[in-house]
């Protein structure tokens, strides 16, 4: 167990839903970032906060995709108007900017999408 | 950008045999580099890391190589258990504070 937690673990749900997910960093963390993997691929970067701001966004983040972290501790990870082509498994990880680089991942949460 | 691949898709050894996987990157910038085990269905877990300053670092059973002169790096596995059975990501800090991974090499355990 990392400390870094996700909710939920798993989600099925249907084309054309909406969908947020939860992750809670590492309490000392201030640095928040997601990513996403599919099946037999290594997991892509999505976007990362530090404390509240959003300080980048990757290419394949749509504007279907939002992040927030409101307070700088948790955040959450919104998917409007689902499509097919999200069936993944989406992963959070924290890190500490300034002392270390390394990224600590929690569980994921794996979404299908019917 | 950073690119960062695997040579291996998978890997099967004998218990007690040493592992070795290995990676490639492009970006000669990349400083900081990562290794992740991950097991089926779960995220991946940090086992070591490793800065373009060092050409070796070691853990417990494990030993990180780096060769910037040839952009490869490898994870050395002393000992290779069954528990070590899992996906292995390198993985590169891009120079955007976000880390770019490998697709990973399965490492098969048998005892």
């Amino acid at each position: 167990d990392t400390g870094v937690s996700q909710d939920p673990r798993h989600k099925i749900t249907k084309r054309g839903q909406n969908v947020t997910f939860r992750c809670d960093p590492i309490s000392e963390h201030n640095r928040l970032y997601w990513y996403r993997q599919t099946l037999g691929q290594g997991p892509e970067f999505l976007t990362y906060f530090q404390n509240e701001a959003q300080l980048e966004k990757s290419r394949l983040l749509s504007d279907r995709f939002s992040a927030e972290r409101p307070k700088g501790s948790f955040s959450t990870l919104e998917i409007q108007r689902t499509e097919q082509g999200d069936s993944a498994m989406y992963l959070c990880a924290s890190g500490q900017f300034g002392t270390q680089e390394t990224q600590y991942f929690g569980p994921g949460t794996r979404l299908l999408v019917l | 950008g950073e690119s960062v691949g695997l040579h291996l898709p998978t890997l099967s050894v004998q218990e007690g045999d040493n592992s070795i996987i290995n990676c490639a990157y492009s970006n000669s910038a990349s400083d900081y580099f990562i290794w992740y085990k991950q097991e089926s269905g779960k995220g991946p877990q940090f086992i070591i890391d490793i800065r373009s300053n060092m050409d070796k670092r070691q853990g417990q059973r494990v030993t990180v190589l780096l060769n910037k002169t040839v952009k490869h790096l490898s994870l050395q596995i002393a000992a290779t258990q069954p528990g070590d059975s899992a996906v292995y990501f390198c993985a590169g800090d891009s120079g955007y504070s976000t880390l770019t991974f490998g697709k990973g090499t399965m490492l098969l355990v048998s005892p």
